[in-house]
C-alpha cells in the first residue's frame, strides 16, 4: 500500500515553544490530508481535513490558530503547534488519501511532548 | 455522523478465526465500512474497506449485512502479531474513529 511518513517521530520542547510537524506521501499524490491527535488510551480525533491549495477545515473544539496547517503540495503537510502547553503533549497522526471513497494511508505519528 | 458500535474486547486463540462485529444501524446509503487496526503507538493500518458485497484480502474478509446495518471483519487464522486495536469506520469524505475493539490472542 501507499506509504506516509512523519518527521519527526517524537519531540520533546518546552512550554511556550512553537513545534513543527511533517507528513508526506511518498509515493503518490495525496488530494486531502488529515491531522488526527491521540491522547493516552483514547482514540484518534481528527483535528483537520485540508485539500492542496485550501485552507484546512478545523474540527469544533479546534484552535485554528493555535494548530497552523500548511497544505502546500499534494504529497506535503505541516502541522504546527504555537505556544504549546504541557496540555498539547499528545500523539499527533496524519493520514493521507486519494479522496473519498479510497483509504487513507496513516503516517506513523509523532510523540509531542512539552514540558 | 453516523456511528459504528463495538465490543470493547475481544478474545482469540493463536490460529483459530475471530469474527470481529460491529454495528452501523444509521449508515447512509453513500457510507463505505471500512475497518482499521492500530498497534501501540503506531499510526492505523487499513485493514479491508467495502461497499456493499463481501470482500476479501491477503489481510481479512469483511462480511456486510444484507441491509448493510452491521458488518463482521473476520481474521481466518489470528496470529499474535494481529493483537491491536480494530476499528471499523464508515467513511463519507473524512474518517472518524470511535472506541473500536482490543483483540488479544492467547498463544
Amino acid at each position: 500500500g501507499a506509504v506516509v511518513s512523519q518527521h519527526p517521530s517524537w519531540v520533546i520542547c518546552k512550554s511556550g515553544t512553537s513545534v513543527k510537524i511533517e507528513c508526506r506521501s511518498l509515493d503518490f499524490q495525496a488530494t486531502t490530508m488529515f491531522w488526527y491527535r491521540q491522547f493516552p488510551k483514547q482514540s484518534l480525533m481528527l483535528m483537520a481535513t485540508s485539500n492542496e491549495g485550501s485552507k484546512a477545515t478545523y474540527e469544533q473544539g479546534v484552535e485554528k490558530d493555535k494548530f497552523l496547517i500548511n497544505h502546500a503540495s499534494l504529497t506535503l503537510s505541516t502541522l504546527t503547534v504555537t505556544s504549546a502547553h504541557p496540555e498539547d503533549s499528545s500523539f499527533y497522526i496524519c493520514s493521507a488519501s486519494y479522496g473519498a471513497p479510497y483509504e487513507q494511508y496513516f503516517g506513523p505519528g509523532t510523540r509531542l511532548t512539552v514540558t | 455522523d453516523a456511528k459504528t458500535t463495538q465490543p470493547n474486547s475481544m478474545e482469540s486463540n493463536e490460529e483459530e478465526p475471530v469474527h470481529l462485529p460491529c454495528n452501523h444501524s444509521t449508515i447512509s446509503g453513500t457510507d463505505y465500512i471500512h475497518w482499521y487496526r492500530q498497534l501501540p503507538s503506531q499510526g492505523p493500518e487499513y485493514v479491508i474497506h467495502g461497499l456493499t458485497s463481501n470482500v476479501n484480502n491477503r489481510m481479512a474478509s469483511l462480511a456486510i449485512a444484507e441491509d448493510r446495518k452491521s458488518s463482521t471483519l473476520i481474521l481466518h487464522r489470528a496470529t499474535l502479531r494481529d493483537a491491536a486495536v480494530y476499528y471499523c469506520i464508515l467513511k463519507r469524505n473524512d474518517m472518524r474513529f470511535g472506541a473500536g475493539t482490543r483483540l488479544t490472542v492467547k498463544p
